[in-house]
C-alpha cells in the first residue's frame, strides 16, 4: 500500500541554522500539507500545497518557513533560521483532492533545536 | 472556526473492556470528523470518517464512531479492548466549506491492561 515518506526521521539542529525536511508524497495525490506539534500539544496546520503554490497557510506558518516540491516527488519544508520553540514534530499528509477527503500522513520528523 | 477537544489525554482500559474515547467539536458548518491513530514511531492512520449519510461509521479494527449533531460529538467506541489497540488517537474536523486543513484534537493515549 503506498504511504507518504518523511526524512529524517529526527534532526538536531542549532538555533538560528536553516533545515530542510522532507517529505514524498503519495504518488497520485494532489495536495500536500505540513503540521506540527509540540510535544504536550494539538497537531496543528501550517500549510497546504496545490498545484505548485500555497492554497492555504495559518500564522504559524511565517516568513522563516517556505515550502517547495523541487521535483515531481519531494515536498520539502525549510525553515530559514530554527527557534528554540520550532522544536516540535513535523508530519507531512497528502489527499486526493476530494471531497470529504482523508490525509495520509508520513511518520513525522521530531526535530530538535539546542 | 473549528476546534476539537478531546476529553482525557490519558485512558486505561482492562482487556476486553469497552473503549470510549471522547471527541467534541465546534464548527460553524457541518464539518467533517475523522479519527486517526498513531502507533510508536508511525504516522497517523485513518480508523474512520464521517461525511455525509448514516451517523454511526465503522472503521478498522472494530472501532466505530457516531456523528451526534444536537451534541457536536463524534466519540470512538470499540466493544472489546485489544492489547494491540494500545496507541494515541486523535479526532480532527475540516470544514465542508473553507479549505481542507484538519484540526486536531490534543490525542487520547489508550492503554491495554491485561
Amino acid at each position: 500500500e503506498p504511504e507518504v515518506t518523511q526524512t529524517p526521521s529526527h534532526q538536531v539542529t542549532q538555533m538560528g541554522q536553516e533545515v530542510i525536511l522532507r517529505c514524498v508524497p503519495i504518488s497520485n495525490h494532489l495536495y500536500f500539507y505540513w503540521y506540527r506539534q509540540i510535544l504536550g500539544q494539538k497537531v496543528e496546520f501550517l500549510v497546504s500545497f496545490y498545484n505548485n503554490e500555497i492554497s492555504e497557510k495559518s500564522e504559524i506558518f511565517d516568513d522563516q518557513f517556505s515550502v517547495e516540491r523541487p521535483d515531481g516527488s519531494n515536498f520539502t519544508l525549510k525553515i530559514r533560521s530554527t527557534k528554540l520553540e520550532d522544536s516540535a514534530m513535523y508530519f507531512c499528509a497528502s489527499d486526493r483532492g476530494q471531497i470529504g477527503r482523508e490525509q495520509y500522513f508520513g511518520p513525522g520528523t521530531r526535530l530538535t533545536v539546542t | 472556526a473549528q476546534s476539537v477537544t478531546q476529553l482525557g489525554s490519558h485512558v486505561s482500559v482492562s482487556e476486553g473492556a469497552l473503549v470510549l474515547l471522547r471527541c467534541n467539536y465546534s464548527s460553524s458548518v457541518p464539518p467533517y470528523l475523522f479519527w486517526y491513530v498513531q502507533y510508536p514511531n508511525q504516522g497517523l492512520q485513518l480508523l474512520l470518517k464521517y461525511t455525509t449519510g448514516a451517523t454511526l461509521v465503522k472503521g478498522i479494527n472494530g472501532f466505530e464512531a457516531e456523528f451526534k449533531k444536537s451534541e457536536t460529538s463524534f466519540h470512538l467506541t470499540k466493544p472489546s479492548a485489544h492489547m494491540s489497540d494500545a496507541a494515541e488517537y486523535f479526532c480532527a474536523v475540516s470544514a465542508t466549506n473553507t479549505g481542507n486543513q484538519f484540526y486536531f484534537g490534543t490525542g487520547t493515549s489508550l492503554t491495554v491492561i491485561p
